[in-house]
């Protein structure tokens, strides 16, 4: 059975500041991994998601993720936090060979302060 | 402009009634999904369907109901039987084989008085 961890509830930064949120995930075969970001009442968005290759994932608005088989991570991480990237970020799952179903963890709040 | 439409926003459900949530997508994805969203739990899939025709459940799909009836559309009706339904309901759809990314609608808020 896939699942997804996000260890933290919220997560507090000061704008430019480095940022990283955790994600730990769990699949019987390969994985595709991904990021969204929602803002309130709304749909979420896509971030990013690594499929294979590089470990190494660039993403929208700066956001980038490293993904780390051997500890079965997918953190996200941004080098300089803006006020403006305040929101509830999500990392998601699905098994290479399973499909197209798609688990979610519960979701990190992140705070950037002024 | 292509996406995903749900509707309607909001809805107020009384107990014992059955409601349906609208989810059409101009996007020609293959696979559409509904999730329940509740505070603190993230997104927990209700079903998903990967072609017209089929769907599958999702994690808690007790007391709903869905069908794939055509590629853009996949409603979701929740039943008198859901014990739980106040909830935001998202609906997205993906493309690309298995390793495509989903988009979202932009929800609806279900609340029962």
């Amino acid at each position: 059975a896939q699942s997804v961890a996000q260890p933290e509830d919220q997560v507090n930064v000061a704008e430019g500041n480095p940022l990283t949120v955790k994600c730990t995930y769990s699949v019987s075969g390969n994985p595709y991994l991904f990021w969204y970001v929602q803002y309130p009442n709304r749909g979420l968005q896509f971030l990013l998601k690594y499929i294979t290759g590089d470990n190494l994932v660039k993403g929208s608005y700066g956001f980038e993720a490293e993904f780390n088989k051997s500890q079965t991570s997918f953190h996200l991480k941004k080098p300089s936090a803006l006020v403006s990237d305040s929101a509830l970020y999500f990392c998601a799952v699905r098994d290479a060979t399973g499909g197209f179903k798609t688990i979610f963890g519960a979701g990190t709040r992140l705070f950037v302060k002024a | 402009d292509g996406g995903i439409t749900q509707s309607p926003k909001y809805l107020f459900r009384k107990e014992g009634q059955n409601v349906t949530l609208s989810c059409e997508q101009n996007l020609n994805h293959d696979a559409m999904y509904w999730y329940r969203q509740d505070p603190g739990q993230g997104l927990r899939l209700i079903y998903y369907s990967q072609i017209v025709n089929d769907f599958q459940k999702g994690d808690i799909a007790e007391g709903y109901s869905v069908s794939r009836e055509k590629k853009e559309s996949f409603p979701l009706t929740v039943t008198s039987a859901q014990k739980n339904p106040t909830a935001f309901y998202l609906c997205a759809s993906s493309n690309k084989g298995s390793a495509g990314e989903l988009f979202f609608g932009e929800g609806s808020r279900l609340t029962v008085l």
